[in-house]
């Protein structure tokens, strides 16, 4: 399993945008990179997936260089609401059903 | 839809009490099933996860086990609890070849 490094937390102010950078050097050929977010005394929440170059969806974007050894997760216009803990994994869809969860980062909204 | 339960949402257990947590998932058939322990302030921590009723994996050695009766059961014992066993216990499915899990609404430990 590739191992993830992400700051340990963060602060912003409402209205910007948030990037937060994970590292990934070790990463595998097959393997994909997803985020999850988690508020206070709930489970994590599955939030953006991708393989390369840039997937955004409603909540997010998700900016993965050629080398695939970093990605960023960017919030933009973040609120109040936002601030939570945002973990980085790494995995293969297909072989490997064990998702390894690290310390995540934690960000701080402030308004 | 699919919906997964926990309960109980809160337990306070004395030392050397035994334990047991359930899950249940509704709406999706053999999926993966993850128990994970999250102390305070702290990242998630993978106990023990399943591919298929009967098969468990455990990631960390210690005096929990857990169990799946049943496709969409999963439930998560300790004969004797210890002061480290406190945390915010989650469960978690998801389907087999894609990434993206659900969690449970989480049972809160205490062990006093």
């Amino acid at each position: 399993l590739a191992k993830t490094t992400q700051p340990i937390s963060m602060d912003s102010y409402e209205g910007q945008e948030v990037n937060i950078t994970c590292s990934h050097n070790n990463i595998a050929t097959n393997d994909y990179i997803t985020w999850y977010q988690q508020f206070p005394s709930q489970g994590p929440r599955f939030i953006i997936q991708g393989y390369k170059t840039k997937v955004t969806n409603e909540v997010a974007s998700l900016f993965i260089p050629a080398d695939r050894k970093s990605s960023t997760l960017s919030l933009p216009r973040v609120s109040l609401s936002d601030t939570a803990v945002y973990y980085c994994l790494v995995g293969d869809l297909p072989g490997n059903e064990k998702l390894t969860f690290g310390t995540g980062t934690r960000l701080t909204i402030i308004p | 839809s699919q919906t997964i339960h926990q309960w109980p949402a809160t337990l306070v257990q004395p030392v050397g009490s035994p334990l047991s947590l359930e899950c249940t998932v509704e709406g999706t058939s053999n999926p993966n099933l993850y128990w994970y322990r999250q102390a305070a302030g702290r990242g998630l921590q993978l106990l023990f996860y399943s591919v298929g009723i009967g098969q468990i994996s455990s990631e960390v050695p210690q005096n929990l086990s857990a169990s799946r009766p049943q496709d969409r059961q999963f439930i998560l014992s300790s004969k004797k609890l210890l002061l480290s066993d406190s945390g915010f216990y989650l469960c978690a499915w998801k389907t087999q070849g894609v990434h993206e899990q659900y969690f449970g609404p989480g049972t809160r430990l205490t062990v006093t």
